[in-house]
C-alpha cells in the first residue's frame, strides 16, 4: 500500500515563529488532507489539497503531487497550535481512491 | 446539523466482553469509515461502508464485524474484547461524487475504549 513520512516527527516553537511541516507519500493519490489533532483529541480539518496551495489565515498548504509532497506552512505560531498535525492520501484507484493512509504526525508544541 | 457523532465517548470492558460503537453522521454522506488510532500512531483504517447494507475490510479488519443497515449509521462491533483493542476509534463519512473530484472526510469525536 501506500507509504506516508512526515517530517519532523516533533518540533518546538517559541510563540510567534513559523514553522514548516512535510508529508512525502510513495504513490498518486487523488485525496490528501491535513488534520490538527488537538491536545483534547479532536481531529480538525485544515486543507482538502490533493494538489496547488491554499491558505487559511495563519495556516497554508502546498502540494506537488508530480513530486509527491506536500507542505504545511504555520505563521506567528500561537500556543492553540499545539498538537499533533497529521497528513492523509488516498490512493489514485477506483473504490480505493476514498480511503485515508495516514501517517505518523508530527507533534508541535508551542511555548509561551 | 451535528456532523458525525460517535457513542459512547468512552467505554471500558474486560477481556471477552462484546461491545457496539455507534457511528451517526447527519450529512447524507454515502461512505462511512471506522478507524482505530493507537499511542503514537496516525489512523489506521478498520472497516469502510460505500453505502446502504455494503462493508469491506480496511488495514486492520481482524476482531472487528461492521453493519451499514441505514444510511446514516455505522455500527462497529466487537465480539469478544481483547486488550490489543484498547485504542480510540474514530468514524469518519464523505460524500460520494464523481470519480475525481473532491471527497474531503470529516471525522466524529472518537471513542476511547480500555479493554481490561
Amino acid at each position: 500500500g501506500i507509504q506516508v513520512e512526515q517530517s519532523p516527527p516533533d518540533l518546538i516553537l517559541q510563540e510567534g515563529a513559523n514553522s514548516t511541516l512535510r508529508c512525502n507519500f510513495s504513490d498518486s493519490v487523488n485525496n490528501l488532507q491535513w488534520f490538527h489533532q488537538n491536545p483534547w483529541g479532536q481531529l480538525i480539518n485544515l486543507f482538502y489539497i490533493p494538489s496547488g496551495t491554499k491558505q487559511n489565515g495563519r495556516l497554508s498548504a502546498t502540494t506537488v503531487a508530480t513530486e509527491r509532497y506536500s507542505l504545511l506552512y504555520i505563521s506567528s505560531s500561537q500556543t492553540t497550535d499545539s498538537g499533533v498535525y497529521f497528513c492523509a492520501v488516498g490512493p489514485y484507484s477506483g473504490a480505493g481512491s476514498y480511503q485515508l493512509t495516514f501517517g505518523k504526525g508530527t507533534k508541535l508544541s508551542v511555548i509561551p | 446539523n451535528a456532523g458525525v457523532t460517535q457513542t459512547p465517548k468512552f467505554r471500558v470492558l474486560k477481556t471477552g466482553q462484546s461491545m457496539t460503537l455507534l457511528c451517526a453522521q447527519d450529512m447524507n454522506h454515502e461512505y462511512m469509515y471506522w478507524y482505530r488510532q493507537d499511542p503514537g500512531m496516525g489512523l489506521r483504517l478498520i472497516h469502510y461502508s460505500v453505502g446502504e447494507g455494503t462493508t469491506a475490510k480496511g488495514e486492520v479488519p481482524d476482531g472487528y464485524n461492521v453493519s451499514r443497515l441505514k444510511k446514516q449509521n455505522f455500527l462497529l462491533g466487537l465480539e469478544s474484547a481483547a486488550p490489543s483493542q484498547t485504542s480510540v476509534y474514530f468514524c469518519a463519512s464523505t460524500l460520494k461524487r464523481t470519480l475525481l473530484s473532491y471527497n474531503e472526510q470529516f471525522f466524529g469525536p472518537g471513542t476511547r475504549l480500555t479493554v481490561l
